[in-house]
Parts: C-alpha cells; sequence; structure tokens
C-alpha cells in the first residue's frame, strides 16, 4: 500500500538556524509532491508543489527538493524565526479511490527557540 | 488566494445526535470538495470526495450511512455525522481546489473540532 513517512519526532532548532524536514514515501511514482504548513487547530496551508522533473524549487526562506530515485524531498527552512513553528505535512496526490485527493503524511513538528 | 469556509468551528453534542458541518468556497465554484479527518497528533485521513450534483465518492473503511455528504451546489458541501458517538470525536477538515489548477493545490477550511460526549 502507499505510504508516506516523516519524523515524528518534533523537530527543536535556535533562532536563525535552518530547519531541515524529511519525507519519504513508497509504493508510489508521483507527479508532484507538496508541502503544507498546519498550526494546531486550524486546516492546513500550502506551502509548495515540486514536480518529478524537478530537483528543488525555492520560494523565500523555503527550499524543497525531490530526489525521486531515493524517493524523498526535503524541506528547509532558512534564517527560521518563531514565527515558522508549526507543524510540516508532506502530500502527495492519490487517494483509495481517485487520484484527485492527496495523501498526508503524519506531519513533523517544527518548534523554532528565539 | 481562495478561501474555503468551514462552520462550526467546534460543536459539542450528546452521543446519539446527528451534527452537520458545512464547507463553502467563498470565491470560486468547486465541483469536487474533500472530507478529511485528523486525529489528536496524527495525519489527515481522507474520508471520502463530494462531487457536486452526484454521489460522494468514500475511502475504504468509512462507512457512507454514517457519515453523509450533501453537494447540493456548487460553493456548498455538507458532512453530516449522524447518530454520533464518542469515537466520532476527531478535526473534520474540508477542502478544495479552484477549477484550471487540476487539484494541484488544495485550499482547506479551517475545520471543526467534533466533541461528542
Amino acid at each position: 500500500s502507499q505510504k508516506i513517512e516523516q519524523n515524528s519526532e518534533a523537530l527543536n532548532i535556535q533562532e536563525g538556524k535552518t530547519a531541515t524536514l524529511t519525507c519519504n514515501y513508497t509504493n508510489y511514482s508521483p507527479a508532484y509532491l507538496q508541502w503544507y504548513r498546519q498550526d494546531p487547530g486550524r486546516g492546513p496551508v500550502f506551502l509548495l508543489l515540486i514536480r518529478e522533473n524537478e530537483k528543488e524549487k525555492r520560494k523565500e526562506r523555503l527550499k524543497v527538493t525531490f530526489d525521486t530515485t531515493l524517493k524523498q524531498s526535503l524541506f528547509h527552512i532558512t534564517a527560521s524565526q518563531p514565527a515558522d513553528s508549526a507543524t510540516y505535512l508532506c502530500a502527495l496526490p492519490g487517494g483509495s479511490t481517485g487520484r484527485r485527493a492527496l495523501t498526508f503524511g503524519s506531519g513533523t513538528r517544527l518548534q523554532v527557540q528565539p | 488566494g481562495a478561501v474555503v469556509s468551514q462552520h462550526p468551528s467546534r460543536v459539542i453534542c450528546k452521543s446519539g445526535t446527528s451534527v452537520k458541518i458545512e464547507c463553502r468556497s467563498l470565491d470560486f465554484q468547486a465541483t469536487t470538495m474533500f472530507w478529511y479527518r485528523q486525529f489528536p497528533k496524527q495525519s489527515l485521513m481522507l474520508m471520502a470526495t463530494s462531487n457536486e450534483g452526484s454521489k460522494a465518492t468514500y475511502e475504504q473503511g468509512v462507512e457512507k450511512d454514517k457519515f453523509l455528504i450533501n453537494h447540493a451546489s456548487l460553493t456548498l458541501s455538507t458532512l453530516t455525522v449522524t447518530s454520533a458517538h464518542p469515537e466520532d470525536s476527531s478535526f473534520y477538515i474540508c477542502s478544495a481546489s479552484p477549477p484550471g489548477q487540476g487539484f494541484e493545490k488544495l485550499f482547506f477550511g479551517s475545520g471543526t473540532q467534533l466533541s461528542v460526549l
């Protein structure tokens, strides 16, 4: 079955450092991969989409890499700030009944200390 | 960006009652909406795909008679949890994608925290 793995342990870093989060997947050949941010008690917010033919994508302080051979995506936040503290979710297209929905990883909680 | 509104944000009900959750796309028409459920410290789990004017498509293991979905207009989908029980307590979130984006970017509602006593 399809599986998406993210480090379930919280990541604690100091303000100003780079945070790196990992998403691994199995039994997928996705056309793209997405990253979302979720704050407690809120719905996820879209951050970035990277396609299978793209190795890297950047948006302001965010950078995402996509290695389809390793079946892995890395999500980086440079110059991290306490406001970046949230849970970050990796998502791939496809549910069990169709390919239009997204399937999410369990998320990694990031805590940026001032 | 596109806005998806969800109501109510929080509901507490007695066991055996039914609860209706509304999901609206405010500035675009959505022929398809998705309903997810999230338990504490767990990921979002897709429950069903709501299709305007036709029956919803449910994920494996989700009881369609328990979770009634109605998508009567291009901007509104409702999820009714029938005869709710404490195990139905969860965070329910809807999402939709503006037309022309191939569902590549989903916009989520703010979620509904359901607590069944």
